[in-house]
């Protein structure tokens, strides 16, 4: 079953700006993923924030996690055109689960 | 790096064939998982397995099987393709330390069925 859901469902900015990219989930996590796609092709491991975690860095992206709202974001700052993908977010289903279930995506287009 | 591999980036089949995905990977990780990905649904779980001859049922088993004879390669089955199996299947792992750990995927196998 689906459990996150981003927002929005899709996105297109100018090259140089910030993208910013919300994802909400339902139950209990352990930890919130994010994931990106390039057109036709895998996924991508970008960031894991966890519970215990508020706010994770890396390069240009920025996760924040908020448990009390169920919601994260994920911010990518002076964009690039290399930066046009679909975005995803994932959690896992429950306490030693083995299933991550990923939301629907943000389509991210990055003009030049 | 961790890779991940699948048997073909397209694959064209006939309704009622029998059509094998594999995967492997080199990372020695104990779990992994074939996906679905088709447009406004994201992606679905279909099978997944934590240790060789072990599997597990995900959100959308039906019209599948699997295999997972070795540790590093796990096979996606469809013993009967049909048109509505027309997707983007894609394979991931993971290790198992630690649970809930990020998962690698494969570049992703665009099956068509005719």
């Amino acid at each position: 079953s689906q459990q996150g859901e981003e927002d929005p469902q899709a996105l297109s900015i100018q090259e140089g700006e910030n993208a910013t990219m919300n994802c909400s989930y339902k139950t209990s996590i352990n930890n919130l993923q994010w994931y990106r796609q390039n057109s036709g092709r895998g996924l991508v491991h970008l960031i894991l924030i966890r519970s215990n975690e508020r706010e994770k860095h890396s390069g240009r992206l920025r996760v924040t996690l908020d448990t009390s709202k169920k919601s994260s974001s994920l911010l990518i700052t002076a964009s690039r055109a290399a930066d046009t993908a679909s975005y995803f977010c994932a959690q896992y289903s429950g306490a030693g689960s083995y299933q991550l279930t990923f939301g629907k995506g943000t389509k991210l287009s990055v003009i030049p | 790096d961790v890779k991940v591999t699948q048997s073909s980036r397209y694959l064209v089949k006939r309704t009622g064939e029998k059509v094998f995905l594999e995967c492997v990977q080199d990372m020695d990780h104990e779990n992994m998982f074939w996906y679905r990905q088709d447009p406004g649904l994201g992606l679905r779980l279909i099978y997944f397995s934590y240790d060789v001859k072990m599997k597990e049922k995900g959100d959308i088993p039906e019209g599948y099987s699997v295999s997972r004879e070795k540790k590093e390669r796990f096979s996606l089955i469809l013993e009967s393709a049909s048109t509505n199996q027309t997707s983007m299947y894609l394979c991931a792992s993971t290790w198992v330390e630690g649970l809930m750990n990020e998962q690698f995927f494969g570049p992703g196998t665009r099956l068509t069925v005719l």
